[in-house]
């Protein structure tokens, strides 16, 4: 079983829809928390981080994480065909042998058509 | 600033022949990561480096790959001998100072025919 998990998608939503992002984790270790977003052909860029559970809220972009349930998401609102790429959520450890280590789910591929 | 730098973008290349990416980090920056991302396995960590020193190479596939990193402003991931399995987009990320946010370079696709 993989540490981090997302689904792969794709998923496709008319512009203006409300986008929800998921992964589930199983290490317990794992206390910062990231969203990137990666256009096809370029490398990934962060897009949202956080380190504790609960919401933080970027303009149209909303971070969830919820320790207890090992669950983080990542909302779009007002989704838009710019925002049509692909969401990798990562996670890492604060301290220890694994301190710098990010791992990766899978990515989310997200369409936005107009 | 220029961001992280890779070299080359594209990469074509028949199995058994030697290939080296080359990584230049964000000046200042002191950790230094080697991804690789293919559309079975996702963003894999391969190897990364603190201050030019390997921390954790537990993610290299096997002998053929091997990374160095000479000076705080370059590094290279080396594949000998190439095989077709390895076509994948190679990616260098550098983090530095009290952040946790890794950037990322604009990748090399590998291609082994």
């Amino acid at each position: 079983q993989k540490e981090v998990e997302q689904d792969p998608g794709p998923l496709s939503v008319p512009e203006g829809a409300i986008v929800s992002l998921n992964c589930t984790y199983s290490n317990s270790a794992f206390q910062y928390f990231m969203w990137y977003r990666q256009y096809s052909r370029k490398g990934p860029e962060l897009l949202m981080y956080t380190y504790s559970s609960g919401n933080k809220e970027d303009g149209r972009f909303t971070a969830q994480v919820d320790k207890s349930s090992k669950y983080i998401s990542l909302f779009i609102r007002d989704s838009q065909p710019s925002d049509s790429a692909t969401y990798l959520c990562a996670m890492s450890a604060i301290g220890g042998t694994s301190y710098g280590k990010l791992t990766f789910g899978q990515g989310t591929i997200l369409t936005v058509h107009p | 600033d220029a961001g992280v730098i890779q070299s080359p973008r594209h990469e074509v290349t028949e199995m058994g022949q030697e290939v080296t990416l080359r990584c230049k980090p964000i000046s200042g920056h002191d950790y230094l990561f080697w991804y690789r991302q293919t559309m079975m396995r996702g963003l894999e960590l391969l190897i990364y480096f603190n201050n030019n020193v390997p921390i954790d190479d537990s993610g290299m596939p096997e002998d053929r790959f091997s990374a160095k990193m000479p000076n705080a402003s370059f590094s290279t991931l080396k594949i000998q001998p190439s095989e077709p399995r390895d076509s994948a987009v190679y990616f260098c990320a550098s983090r530095g100072g009290a952040s946790d946010t890794q950037y990322f370079g604009p990748g090399t696709r590998l291609t082994v025919l």
